[in-house]
């Protein structure tokens, strides 16, 4: 069965203090990995795709990675605004829907002034 | 704004009553999903449609019933309301299998 797994699932961090956000799969068949903020009361908002291993994306003060088995969003020198939950979802390929999304949990993350 | 717009924002449903959650979508996206999100349990997926005229189970759709009306409306029927029903409903669509959703702002039903 096709998994994903986010940790930690809260983070609090002092305002310019970078940290890494975790997301590790088992997909059968990779075809693409998301990274989603979501904030309170709104819907997820898409951030990055990410389709092969070594693939890396940046926005800001956001930067994902991917390997084989896991993804990193690491925040650079956060502010208060980049306050909000972040998640995680993968696209399998093999016996699995097209365009279907599986969802991590998500971590909750608060940067303080 | 060019976007999913999910309606009601809000619905409070007594047990047993019935309710539709309404979603359209103006970018001319050929698939469209519906998740709820619950605590402590990320998003789940209720129902999809992969294109017009065509809508198939998620992983949990007991309790649901949906129609692909057009390619710009996806409907979501709780047909007999149950508390554990009570969540935050989003809807959500794509163009193709390799982009990223475009997520509506979400319909947060309580049954009681």
């Amino acid at each position: 069965e096709d998994q994903v797994t986010q940790s930690p699932e809260a983070l609090r961090l002092q305002e310019g203090e970078s940290s890494s956000l975790n997301c590790s799969y088992t997909v059968s068949g990779l075809r693409g990995l998301f990274w989603y903020r979501q904030d309170p009361g709104k819907g997820p908002e898409f951030l990055f795709t990410l389709y092969s291993a070594g693939e890396e994306k940046e926005k800001e003060r956001l930067k994902a990675t991917l390997t084989k088995k896991e993804s990193f969003l690491h925040i650079t020198a956060p502010k208060p605004e980049d306050s909000a939950t972040y998640l995680c979802a993968v696209q399998a390929g093999r016996g699995s829907t097209l365009g279907r999304l599986y969802f991590g949990r998500g971590t909750q993350l608060t940067v303080w002034p | 704004n060019a976007g999913v717009t999910q309606t009601p924002k809000f619905q409070v449903l007594k047990t047993g009553q019935s309710m539709t959650l309404q979603c359209a979508q103006d970018m001319n996206h050929n698939s469209m999903y519906w998740y709820r999100q619950d605590p402590g349990m990320g998003l789940r997926l209720i129902y999809y449609s992969a294109s017009e005229g065509t809508t198939d189970k998620g992983e949990v759709p007991n309790g649901y019933n949906v129609s692909r009306l057009n390619k710009r409306e996806f409907s979501l029927r709780l047909e007999s309301a149950a508390p554990s029903q009570t969540s935050v409903y989003f809807c959500a669509s794509v163009q193709g299998g390799y982009y990223g959703y475009t997520f509506g702002s979400g319909t947060r039903l309580t049954v009681v």
